[in-house]
Order: structure tokens, then C-alpha cells, then sequence
């Protein structure tokens, strides 16, 4: 199994909705991360985990909420999101921080966000 | 601070060859790598350089000069299904990817 799986692909949902986005691998990588893409820019970093700890968080917003709760699966729970949270949010995962050569990251195929 | 330049928009025709320049300046540097991604999907690992001179992978090749900050991927024999955006990221000295704004390939029949 070479996929990082996300779930759901589409997720439409109000400022005042608690909504959750998962994230499954099974390649036995043990970082994962998530990220925010909004059209035609790069993936911005959000959150890093390395061997099930939070490893980085790049200043996001509490609204946004990791959790990592075994070394298969990432879930990002979301609460009191903004209309501008819209974007795609892409799940990756890599051997671990520093062996991502060869492969380097593999992504899911991500979860499109509209916040209304 | 952590720079990566890459061109916004490139055009080029189907059959053809193109090369995406990447430039970069990190505050170190342990890999570049080439991503693919098709818009609405995700990014596709395409090729890692961590060593100067070039990596070969069917149709497509990555080189890297470390000392200058450069790299490029190149394309041959394009096909339709090439038009993408190619993105460029640097992993730094703390292992993370600083990413480039992505490069868009529109291929022309």
C-alpha cells in the first residue's frame, strides 16, 4: 500500500460547524503533515508530526485542531472556521523528518474546503 | 531570509522539450525536490537531487548546482498530459520544504 488516503474529498460546512478530515497511511512512515493550498500558490505548511508528537505548528490558528492518535492515522479537527479557511488540505506523509529522499512526500489527494 | 524563484508560466508544444529553471537560496540545504500537480490534485513526488549533476528518469531529468543555488527540470517528448504546475521545494537545514510559487505548463498541440 503506497497511498496516503484522505477523507472526505469535498466538505462544505458553516463558521459555526465542528467538521473533522482524516488521514490514513500504511507505508509505516512515521512523519505526517498537514497542508493548506489556496489556487495557484504553493502548499502552505500547518502542522508536523514525528513519531505521533507535534513537531512543528506553524502558527495556525486554534480554530484548527491536530491530532494524531497512532502512527497510521492524522485527523484535523475544525471549529469556528472563516469563509478564507476555503482551500485544499492535503495530508502527506514521509519515512520520517529527514529520510524523505527517493520518494520524498507522498501526498493524499486532499480535501476541498468551503467554509459558508 | 529563504527564497525560491521558478517561472510562473510556461507554453510549449507537444512533442517538444522544455526545461523549468529553479533557483534558490535556504539557509541550508539537504535535497531539492520536483513535484508534479495537476490542478484540484495533489502534489506528485517527480525527483530528488541532493548531489550536483543530473538525475534521469525516463522523460523527465532534474539537475542541481549546488553551488549555484540552481536546478532544473526537463521535460522531453511532451505530452498533453504534461500541462501541470511543477513545483519546486528545498528542504532546509531543519527538514523542512520550502516550496517555490510553481511553475504552469500549458503544452500545445
Amino acid at each position: 500500500d503506497t497511498e496516503v488516503t484522505q477523507t472526505p474529498k469535498h466538505l462544505v460546512m458553516g463558521m459555526t460547524n465542528k467538521k473533522s478530515l482524516k488521514c490514513e497511511q500504511h507505508m509505516g512512515h512515521r512523519a505526517m503533515y498537514w497542508y493548506k493550498q489556496k489556487a495557484k500558490k504553493p502548499p502552505e505548511l500547518m502542522f508536523v508530526y514525528s513519531y505521533e508528537k507535534l513537531s512543528i505548528n506553524e502558527s495556525v490558528p486554534s480554530r484548527f485542531s491536530p491530532e494524531c492518535p497512532n502512527s497510521s492515522l492524522l485527523n484535523l479537527h475544525l471549529h469556528a472556521l472563516q469563509p478564507e479557511d476555503s482551500a485544499l488540505y492535503l495530508c502527506a506523509s514521509s519515512q520520517d523528518l529527514e529520510r524523505t529522499y527517493n520518494y520524498g512526500y507522498t501526498f493524499g489527494s486532499g480535501t476541498r474546503l468551503t467554509v459558508v | 531570509g529563504q527564497n525560491i524563484d521558478q517561472p510562473t508560466e510556461m507554453t510549449a508544444t507537444e512533442g517538444a522539450i522544455v526545461q523549468i529553471n529553479c533557483t534558490y537560496q535556504t539557509s541550508g540545504f539537504n535535497g531539492l525536490f520536483w513535484y508534479q500537480q495537476h490542478a484540484g490534485e495533489a502534489p506528485t513526488f517527480l525527483s530528488y537531487n541532493v548531489l550536483d549533476g543530473l538525475e534521469e528518469k525516463g522523460r523527465f531529468s532534474s539537475f542541481l548546482s549546488r553551488s549555484k543555488g540552481y536546478s532544473y527540470l526537463l521535460l522531453k517528448e511532451l505530452q498533453m498530459k504534461d500541462s501541470a504546475s511543477y513545483l519546486c521545494a528545498v528542504m532546509d537545514s531543519n527538514y523542512q520544504l520550502i516550496w517555490g510559487a510553481g511553475t504552469k505548463l500549458i503544452i500545445k498541440p
